[in-house]
């Protein structure tokens, strides 16, 4: 099985409506990511948390909200989704408290909102 | 200024040749590096991180970093058309938490 998986893998969605994307690692990792992806724009952060209760703003998380339900499980929510939002998301874990702070990423979700 | 710039490519090497891939960042302070690969619609996959001035080896992959001229790269023997990819660059300063990747560079590698 994966080491950290996300859900859905694909998803599209129109304008206006509220989506989540989900990601779930068996890594043990205490830090949680969410990226956006976009041709010729790389990768850029939108939401970091190094625990449960410690939930950090990105670079780009205007439009974006975030849930740690457990160490395990980290969400990412569009409230109202836009057609700029449509790109590839990849959630990442790394496991500071074991002094590592390589990411590891999950497999992603590609999101289309028309 | 992006804080880490890579040559955005494609670079094109021959099947068994070396393929360099360059990466230089912009922090004095950065401390850790990575490179990742990335096949195209995929995530991105960590080849290896290095901390220190110097070579790194794993199997095929060579990471240099010299921190003097705030340059790091990947030297991968021995090309094969599977390493056709994305390589991504990433550097993290001391006292910040999050990396900064660079855009990548295609890498294509002809039989």
């Amino acid at each position: 099985d994966a080491d950290v998986t996300q859900t859905p893998r694909n998803r599209i969605t129109k304008t206006g409506k509220r989506i989540m994307l989900e990601c779930s690692q068996t890594k043990g990792h205490d830090r949680m990511y969410w990226y956006r992806q976009d041709p010729g724009l790389g990768l850029r952060l939108i939401y970091y948390s190094f625990d449960v209760k410690d939930i950090n703003k990105g670079e780009i998380s205007d439009g974006y909200s975030v849930s740690r339900q457990a160490q395990a499980k980290f969400s990412l929510s569009l409230e109202s989704a836009i057609p700029n939002q449509t790109a590839l998301y990849f959630c990442a874990t790394s496991d500071w408290a074991g002094g590592n702070d390589e990411q590891y990423f999950g497999p992603g979700t590609r999101l289309t909102v028309t | 200024q992006k804080e880490v710039e890579q040559n955005s490519g494609p670079l094109s090497v021959p099947e068994g040749a070396i393929a360099s891939l360059n990466c230089t960042y912009s922090d004095r302070v950065s401390q850790s590096f990575f490179w990742y690969r990335q096949y195209s619609g995929k995530s991105p996959e960590l080849i290896m991180s290095i901390y220190s001035n110097g070579d790194k080896e794993d199997g095929r992959f060579t990471a240099q970093l010299n921190k003097a001229s705030q340059y790091v790269s990947l030297l991968i023997r021995d090309s094969q058309p599977s390493d056709s990819a994305t390589y991504l660059c990433a550097a993290r300063r001391g006292g910040s938490y999050i990396p900064t990747f660079g855009r990548g560079t295609s890498l294509i590698v002809h039989p």
